[in-house]
């Protein structure tokens, strides 16, 4: 299987400040990587397909990039309700996997 | 707008067979070039997808379940079922459906709400 790896695991951070997650693939995974918005007792919610695409409906703060092995997620200004857990996930190999995930918390 | 419901019994006892179904409304289980995942979360954890199918009947299963997982579907109820035996404490978590297509880029646009399943005597 191909494991995804993202770091930080939590991340502590303010209203309006301009965040960044990484996700590392096990192996090169081309542009086939999605990230995910979940917040308590929710299902997950698409944000980024294909690296770097934005779902629809979803605020323009949100970006993806990367290909390759190496994945980011920024939110350029962080609004209240951004503070959730947030999954990578690729799509590579049909055995699909996601990051440990990393949860973004209020400082 | 397409919802999904997942429903079943929420505590199962070692050894027996989880079975969880997912309904599937707003939109026809069977339309062209959809396919419904089941997607586990253990309680604290990150995510494992367990297995496809297509309503045509044919299935994909993440081979680290594969010994223990049958996917079916039921197209005349519009709906789709997972049975996963064998259970122990380790298949306690919560259980979602999800629709994605089987484009290159695979993704999960709808969800279901989750089903919490424990396994305990």
């Amino acid at each position: 299987d191909i494991q995804m790896t993202q770091s930080p695991s939590s991340l502590s951070a303010s209203v309006g400040d301009r965040v960044t997650i990484t996700c590392r693939a096990s192996q090169s995974i081309n542009f086939y990587l999605n990230w995910y918005q979940q917040k308590p007792g929710k299902a997950p919610k698409l944000l980024i397909y294909a690296a770097s695409n934005l779902q629809s409906g979803v605020p323009s703060r949100f970006s993806g990039s990367g290909s390759g092995t190496d994945f980011s997620l920024t939110i350029s200004s962080l609004q209240p309700e951004d503070f959730a857990a947030y999954y990578c996930q690729q799509s590579y190999s049909t055995v699909y996997t996601f990051g440990q995930g990393t949860k973004l918390e209020l400082k | 707008q397409v919802q999904l419901q997942e429903s079943g019994p929420g505590l199962v006892k070692p050894s027996q067979t989880l079975s969880l179904t997912c309904i599937v409304s707003g939109g026809s289980i069977s339309r062209s070039g959809d396919y419904w995942s089941w997607i586990r979360q253990h309680p604290g954890k990150g995510l494992e997808w367990i297995g496809y199918i297509y309503y045509s009947g044919s299935t994909y299963y993440n081979p680290s379940l594969k010994s223990r997982v049958t996917i079916s579907v039921d197209t005349s109820k519009n709906q789709f079922s997972l049975k996963l035996n064998s259970v122990t404490a380790a298949d306690t978590a919560v259980y979602f459906c999800a629709r994605h297509g089987k484009t290159a880029i695979v993704t999960f646009d709808y969800w279901g709400q989750g089903a919490l399943v424990t396994v305990s005597s």
